[in-house]
């Protein structure tokens, strides 16, 4: 049963690009969750998904960041217009239940660069 | 504004000896603490988690005590190996609230051999 997926692992974009984070949760998941990490600091909570509904965004900066976790394939985060205070690593965490905090498991995360 | 605090950046200790971690948090609607442990350029991984119900819950080697009235965990990992070398970040939620998770910035633990 292979763990949370993560792509691109890597991924350096110059100001003013689109960036776009997959992840798949791990088979039998449907609840996904993004947090941001910045350099130095903890995980920051962005937004929480079931299939097809954004059900908790409060974490999410209001312009230019969007989610979506479609009936079919991963769910992607995506930053339009990137900037350099974007850079971060952003991680996706899948459950199989609503609030089962133990048995919530993160993926290796996405290193985003902004140049 | 901080909720979940951990005040000591970093730890160093000796093969064999025990590693205490601490964490300190605000928000009185927390009720699940969990500690991670995160070795670079992976993502955390789930260690032992606590509800507020109880004031100890052990699990091999580690152990987390929770005090409610200071708001305060702590984990103890002993005997300490080389291989716990790593972030260990600390983290809450409100059962029954948000799903969320609200983490620490992390203590970075150096066991030496």
């Amino acid at each position: 049963n292979a763990g949370v997926m993560q792509n691109p692992r890597h991924l350096v974009r110059r100001r003013g690009q689109e960036a776009r984070l997959r992840c798949s949760p791990m088979k039998g998941h449907s609840h996904v969750y993004w947090y941001r990490q910045l350099p130095e600091e903890g995980l920051k909570f962005m937004v929480y998904l079931q299939k097809e509904n954004i059900i908790d965004e409060s974490g999410m900066p209001k312009e230019r960041f969007s989610a979506e976790f479609p009936k079919e394939g991963p769910s992607i985060l995506r930053i339009q217009q990137v900037v350099r205070g974007d850079s971060a690593a952003y991680f996706c965490a899948s459950s199989p239940l609503k609030q089962t905090f133990d048995e919530q498991f993160f993926g290796p995360g996405t290193r985003l660069t902004v140049l | 504004d901080q909720q979940v605090k951990q005040n000591s950046p970093s730890l160093s200790v000796q093969e064999g000896r025990i590693s205490i971690l601490n964490c300190d948090y605000t928000n009185s609607m927390f009720d699940y603490f969990l500690w991670y442990k995160k070795y670079p350029a992976e993502g955390p991984t789930f260690l032992i988690s606590i509800s507020s119900i109880k004031d100890k819950n052990e699990d091999g080697r580690f152990t987390v005590f929770l005090n409610k009235s200071a708001k305060h965990l702590s984990l103890h990992i002993v005997p300490s190996q080389p291989g716990d070398s790593a972030v260990y970040f600390c983290a809450a939620g409100s059962q029954g609230g948000s799903e969320k998770l609200v983490f620490g910035k992390g203590t970075k633990l150096t066991v030496n051999p």
